[in-house]
């Protein structure tokens, strides 16, 4: 089953934060988050892994709750290039295929 | 090196015409994905290759759709009898394994549109 991402759009000044939340009905094992531009593919941004710590590149940062199966990504002190469709997409455990993802979430940094 | 690379980038054909777009992985990439995006939506699966296993077709929506991957290069996605709602955004991506810890590489997409 897909995992429901909230929320569905945001809007935001340069400078403030965001979360997205990701949440799943099922038992995670990964969780991966892209982002994707208007027009372009989706970019890997970072994975969490089951057990996994708090991971983070820049000021953009995640966590995972392996007991409510769900993720959350934040960016903090927004920049106006941070502007696109975030995704995640979760792996669960003892399937080789592929990450489900959500419908993602629409994030607009504005001046 | 080189990313995911697809082609054509745009396609516009007349209902009821079968089409049939091209993924070049990563080299190396054994894990091969194809996934379909329509307008505003998120990401379908739609089928997943790995090395010489067989496919995980389970994603595809109806037997009009097939595809194809040589080894772990090249593959095709066939889409026969087109409809109108095939319109979409067909991307396609690679990773170096199969599994969830897997980062996947997205090409720029074949943009379909069925008239």
């Amino acid at each position: 089953q897909q995992p429901v991402q909230s929320p569905q759009a945001v809007i935001l000044r340069e400078g403030e934060d965001a979360v997205i939340n990701c949440s799943s009905s099922k038992a995670l094992y990964s969780v991966h988050w892209y982002r994707q531009k208007h027009g372009e593919a989706p970019i890997f941004l970072m994975i969490l892994l089951k057990g996994g710590e708090q991971k983070g590149h820049d000021k953009i940062s995640a966590s995972f709750n392996e007991k409510k199966q769900q993720s959350s990504l934040y960016l903090t002190a927004s920049q106006l290039s941070y502007s696109g469709t975030y995704f995640c997409g979760t792996g669960v455990s003892g399937s080789a295929r592929q990450l489900t993802f959500g419908s993602g979430t629409q994030l607009t940094v504005l001046p | 090196g080189a990313g995911v690379s697809q082609s054509p980038s745009n396609k516009v054909t007349e209902k009821g015409k079968d089409v049939e777009l091209r993924c070049d992985p990563i080299s190396g990439h054994t894990a091969l994905y194809w996934y379909r995006q329509r307008l505003g939506q998120g990401l379908e699966f739609l089928i997943y290759f790995q090395g010489n296993s067989a496919p995980d077709k389970s994603g595809l929506p109806s037997d009009r759709f097939s595809a194809e991957r040589t080894g772990e290069s090249v593959s095709t996605l066939t889409i026969q009898r087109t409809q109108q709602e095939d319109s979409a955004v067909y991307l396609c991506a690679s990773s170096p394994g199969a599994g969830p810890l897997n980062t996947q590489y997205f090409g720029p997409g074949t943009r379909l549109t069925v008239l």
